[in-house]
């Protein structure tokens, strides 16, 4: 069975600065999708960054970033210049054949 | 280009009841998705569906969880017997394709169902 594993329940971090979300996955498939969602507190599930399995470079989205490392089957989140708007929970998602996978999910604070 | 609703956006029901959530996807989507969210953690899938197919079940609960997703019309959670552990938010995602290659699923803003 796939899993995804996000060992953080909370990080915080100052405005401006920078933060790393960790996640690891387990899935025997080679071809895949990973995904960071973000959902603050309305709950609205808010797609931040998308990465393709297949795809050796790292995506990026303005200050959002990701470091895959498939063989390590590691997939981690950096938010730069950090702002108040960022705060909330992160949510890291494996996608294949349809569903998605979702982990525990890491609480973001920001401080002003 | 309206997003994916969901109606209600918050049901209260006692134990025993029966709780329908309702999801409509955006325009154009003909696949959708059902999630469940307990308190405090993340989202579990439930269903996909397809009008008028169940692609996969596999997160469905076998007893009291139903699904569809008509030709017509929007696509039903039902939940039958509600018990207190079915309190959670129920998330609802579309997209226009489905399994084998990837479509973006595009998230509704949720039912959260409480149960008495």
């Amino acid at each position: 069975a796939q899993t995804v594993t996000q060992s953080q329940p909370e990080m915080s971090v100052q405005e401006a600065e920078t933060v790393t979300l960790s996640c690891t996955y387990d899935t025997s498939e080679s071809d895949y999708y990973l995904f960071w969602y973000k959902q603050p507190p309305s709950r609205q599930m808010i797609l931040v960054i998308r990465q393709e399995a297949y795809k050796q470079q790292n995506a990026t989205e303005n200050r959002f970033s990701v470091n895959f490392q498939k063989a390590a089957k590691s997939f981690s989140l950096k938010i730069s210049d950090s702002q108040l708007g960022d705060a909330a929970m992160y949510f890291c998602a494996w996608h294949s054949y349809g569903k998605l996978t979702f982990g525990q999910g890491t609480i973001l604070t920001v401080h002003p | 280009n309206a997003g994916v609703m969901q109606n209600p956006r918050h049901l209260v029901r006692r134990r025993g009841q029966e709780a329908r959530l309702r999801c409509s996807p955006m325009k154009g989507h003909s696949h959708v998705y059902w999630y469940r969210q307990l308190p405090e953690e993340g989202l579990k899938f439930m269903v996909y569906l397809q009008k008028e197919n169940i692609i996969d079940e596999s997160g469905m609960p076998k007893e009291r969880f139903s699904a569809e997703f008509p030709k017509e019309g929007p696509s039903i959670l039902r939940i039958q017997q509600v018990v207190r552990g079915d309190s959670a938010a129920y998330f609802c995602a579309s997209s226009p394709g489905g399994q084998g290659v990837y479509n973006e699923q595009f998230f509704g803003p949720g039912t959260r169902l409480t149960v008495l």
